[in-house]
């Protein structure tokens, strides 16, 4: 069972459209992050969010933070080719006494010209 | 400044062999981490290093093991491979202190195929 839950799996739009991913779970993070993977790459940071409620903007990329801290998405608007990729949401999870990191699987975006 | 560097970045073992991966992270950062990424499964933590000393560890067989130097460059070993091992392994550093509250930056991995 996968501790991050990501939807939906695979995106394919037209560019100029607007799109939302999810990342859901039954637990609650002290703060979340999304990251941005093109092929061939590693994963590049786009932001953490921290406080229940909050939204943060990087463009035309809005992210959100849910109240209780379980889940959080993100919204493009009028999408690019550039923002193709695979977009992981991650955040830590209780273990041995520490935390570690935990990915969702991520969301495949593919917005064609 | 120069980014996180992995090497090799295409590697291809047989099964029961062993591998070495190499990871250089950033000038001044501390920690570094590794992580395995298969369609199935995702981006999949391994370990972390801060200082030479294993910091975090997640849920892989003791067949994973890796290390850090005192240039903060580290190495992670896989022995008696299987077909299963086959994945892109990620490196990431960032400064490490506080524990959680640092960027972390990934190198571009290592694709390692296992035959």
């Amino acid at each position: 069972t996968q501790l991050l839950e990501q939807s939906p799996q695979f995106l394919s739009i037209q560019e100029g459209e607007n799109l939302t991913v999810y990342c859901n779970s039954s637990s609650v993070f002290s703060s979340l992050q999304w990251y941005r993977q093109e092929p061939g790459e590693g994963p590049v940071l786009l932001v953490t969010v921290v406080t229940g409620g909050e939204v943060k903007k990087l463009k035309r990329l809005t992210f959100q933070f849910g109240d209780a801290r379980k889940d959080s998405s993100l919204h493009i608007t009028a999408a690019q080719p550039g923002d193709t990729g695979l977009y992981l949401c991650a955040g830590e999870r209780p273990s041995g006494g520490s935390y570690i990191p935990t990915f969702g699987r991520g969301t495949s975006l593919i917005v064609h010209p | 400044k120069a980014g996180v560097t992995q090497t090799p970045r295409y590697l291809i073992k047989t099964r029961g062999q062993q591998v070495t991966l190499s990871c250089s992270p950033i000038s001044g950062h501390r920690s570094v981490s590794w992580y395995q990424q298969t369609p199935g499964q995702g981006l999949q933590f391994l370990f972390e290093y801060f200082s030479e000393t294993q910091r975090n560890k997640g849920n892989f067989p003791g067949r994973f093991s890796g290390r850090q130097f005192s240039n903060s460059r580290s190495e992670m070993n896989v022995s008696t491979l299987e077909l299963g091992d086959s994945a892109l392994y990620l490196c990431a550093s960032s400064l490490g202190v506080p524990v959680s509250d640092t960027e972390a930056f990934f190198g571009q991995g290592t694709r390692l195929t296992v035959v």
